[in-house]
Parts: C-alpha cells; sequence; structure tokens
C-alpha cells in the first residue's frame, strides 16, 4: 500500500515553454501533498504544500506565479511549470501525507529545458 | 548553523556489517522522526517513522531517537549490496506536516 505515482518520468522542453507533472496517490486519499525539489547529490528542498481544495502554500523564494500548483482532488495534484528556463531543469518529486506524520513519495520526474 | 546535520559520507563498509547512520538537529520541537533510503534517480522511500524518544524495530533496521540529545540514528544490521542508497532522515515538529530534510549519506555496502 501507500503508492504514489509522477508523470512524466522524464521530460524535455524547449525554454519558455509550459510542462505539467502529475502526482498521483493510487491507493489512498491525500488531502496535503508536497512538491520537492532535488538538485545533483543534494537533498529535497521543499517548494509548495497542496491542499486539497484549496491554494498552495509556497516556501520562501518560491515564485508561485512560475510553478503552479493544483490540487484539485484527493488523488491527483499538478505542477505547471510555465515559461521553463534551463536553470528549472531539475528532478522534481511529489509525496503524499497518508496519516499523520507519514508521507509517501513519487519516483520522481527529471526535467530538462533545452 | 543548519536544522538538521547529516555526514554526506560516502560510508563504505563490507557486506554483512552493521551500519550506523546518525542525524543531530537543532530544533527542540522536532517529535516527528523519519528515515527514507533513496535510490539514485528514483523518489525516497520511508524505512522508519518514529514519534518522540526510543527505539523502534524493524526487520533489519532500528531506529533510535535521544531528544535529550537531539540525536537519532538508524543502524542497519546484516548489511547487504543492495542497501547500498543514500540515506535520509526526516523531521516535522507538531501541527505542521513539513519535513526538515538532513543532506543525505550515501552508503557503500561492498560485496
Amino acid at each position: 500500500g501507500a503508492v504514489v505515482s509522477q508523470h512524466p518520468s522524464r521530460v524535455i522542453c524547449k525554454s519558455g515553454t509550459s510542462v505539467k507533472i502529475e502526482c498521483r496517490s493510487l491507493d489512498f486519499q491525500a488531502t496535503t501533498m508536497f512538491w520537492y525539489r532535488q538538485f545533483p547529490k543534494k537533498s529535497l528542498m521543499l517548494m509548495a504544500t497542496s491542499n486539497e481544495g484549496s491554494k498552495a502554500t509556497y516556501e520562501q523564494g518560491v515564485e508561485k506565479d512560475k510553478f503552479l500548483i493544483n490540487h484539485a482532488s484527493l488523488t491527483l495534484s499538478t505542477l505547471t511549470v510555465t515559461s521553463a528556463h534551463p536553470e528549472d531543469s531539475s528532478f522534481y518529486i511529489c509525496s503524499a501525507r497518508l496519516a499523520g506524520y507519514e508521507q509517501y513519495f513519487g519516483p520522481g520526474t527529471r526535467l530538462t529545458v533545452t | 548553523q543548519k536544522e538538521v546535520e547529516q555526514d554526506p559520507g560516502p560510508l563504505s563498509v563490507p557486506e554483512g556489517a552493521i551500519v550506523s547512520l546518525n542525524c543531530t538537529y537543532s530544533n527542540s520541537a522536532f517529535q516527528y522522526f523519519m528515515w527514507y533510503r533513496q535510490y539514485s534517480r528514483k523518489g525516497p522511500e520511508l524505512l522508519m517513522y518514529t514519534y518522540s524518544s526510543g527505539n523502534k524495530e524493524d526487520g533489519r533496521f532500528t531506529a533510535q531517537v535521544d531528544k535529550s540529545s537531539k540525536y537519532i540514528s538508524l543502524f542497519i544490521r546484516d548489511s547487504q549490496p543492495s542497501d547500498s542508497a543514500t540515506y535520509l532522515c526526516a523531521m516535522a515538529t507538531s501541527g505542521t506536516y513539513k519535513y526538515i530534510f538532513g543532506t543525505g549519506t550515501r552508503l557503500k555496502v561492498l560485496a
């Protein structure tokens, strides 16, 4: 149990385009999902907290107009990187809160902006 | 000073060894302590989840929390080459579900 999927697993896009990443909790409902960014050989950096039916809460320094988050259902949250630039290239990982303080992570999406 | 400190390694051990991984922290408000395993280019996998102080065992893994010393540990018994990965500690305070992660320790178990 407690499986989280992400789609796509890898995406390459051109500078200036937008990319949408989906995060789904497959066997449980998650009122709270999180989006992280991870640079090579670095730890996870929390970008935003996504609550079903309400606006996401962004961490300091994360541009909410650039990283659009939608949590429209209890099993789906999406992250849209708008007007992507090469510096947005990274590994994006979502997690879903099962119960209490347990978070289960997706497999990640590798974004490359050319 | 970072809120959570973790030695990045790499830590190399022979197969069958007992591995000890540690994190220290500065925020005494942390109540929830987690250990994750992350293979290269994959998402983190939850190994252990503990609340407050004490020990918790699950198979070959034992998690210890010493809140008085602000120190947590993960022990892996009978380590296997398949245990080679990066191990991340994470912590949260009561009332917020946000995790603060350590930088991760790279572990290599040599066959």
